[in-house]
């Protein structure tokens, strides 16, 4: 049963326009989501996060934003750049997983200079 | 500030063989999970240590054990490997682990099982 899915395995975006990852989770449960970035032959790592007491979290050309009642968080880039073209992951935790975080499986963004 | 360490980067492995990974959080990180990557799973939970103490288990068989010493310091080992052992193996540190926390990856050790 996959908690975090991320139905866009890939996404292609021009450098200068947004890119927007999108995350659906089931878990009712969780109230913490994190989004990472991987470039290959590295370990993730943290980028944004945001508890559920908040709808949006910014962070200089990321955003997050979260919908509760949807189940549903995005993460928004702008302007995207080159550098960020990496496989992006959505995790989440909360008090019902012992606040272990639960992992998408990741869509790779690339953006095209 | 150094980040997460993982140690070795690579391993080659045969079946029926056992294997010891290494991790070395940030200085000052009580918390250390285990996680494996591999294309069809992606990162699944392994488990987490904390003062020394197993706090959080993921659903893997027993073959795969861990410890923790007084160093924060932290091993994971699998015994009788398969070939379906063959994964990234990533260690992640936070200050206490639970609620909030952001988790920090070392680069993972690369198991491969002939």
């Amino acid at each position: 049963d996959q908690q975090v899915k991320q139905n866009s395995p890939s996404l292609s975006v021009q450098e200068g326009r947004i890119s927007i990852l999108n995350c659906d989770y089931t878990n009712s449960m969780f109230d913490y989501f994190l989004w990472y970035k991987k470039y290959p032959a590295e370990g993730p790592t943290f980028l944004i996060s945001i508890s559920s007491i908040k709808d949006k979290n910014e962070d200089g050309r990321f955003t997050v934003f979260l919908n509760k009642s949807a189940k549903h968080l995005s993460l928004h880039i702008v302007p995207s750049q080159p550098g960020d073209s990496a496989v992006y992951f959505c995790a989440a935790s909360g008090p019902g997983s012992n606040y272990k975080l639960t992992f998408g499986k990741g869509t790779l963004l690339t953006v095209n200079p | 500030k150094a980040g997460v360490t993982q140690t070795p980067r690579y391993l080659i492995k045969t079946r029926g063989q056992q294997v010891t990974l290494s991790c070395s959080p940030i200085s000052g990180h009580r918390s250390v999970s285990w996680y494996q990557q591999t294309p069809g799973q992606g990162l699944q939970f392994l488990f987490e240590y904390f003062s020394e103490t197993q706090r959080n288990k993921g659903n893997f068989p027993g073959r795969f054990s861990g410890r923790q010493f007084s160093n924060s310091r932290s091993e994971m080992n699998v015994s009788t490997l398969e070939l379906g052992d063959s994964a990234l193996y990533l260690c992640a540190s936070s200050v206490l682990g639970g609620p909030n926390q952001p988790q920090h990856f070392g680069d993972g050790t690369r198991l491969s099982i002939l």
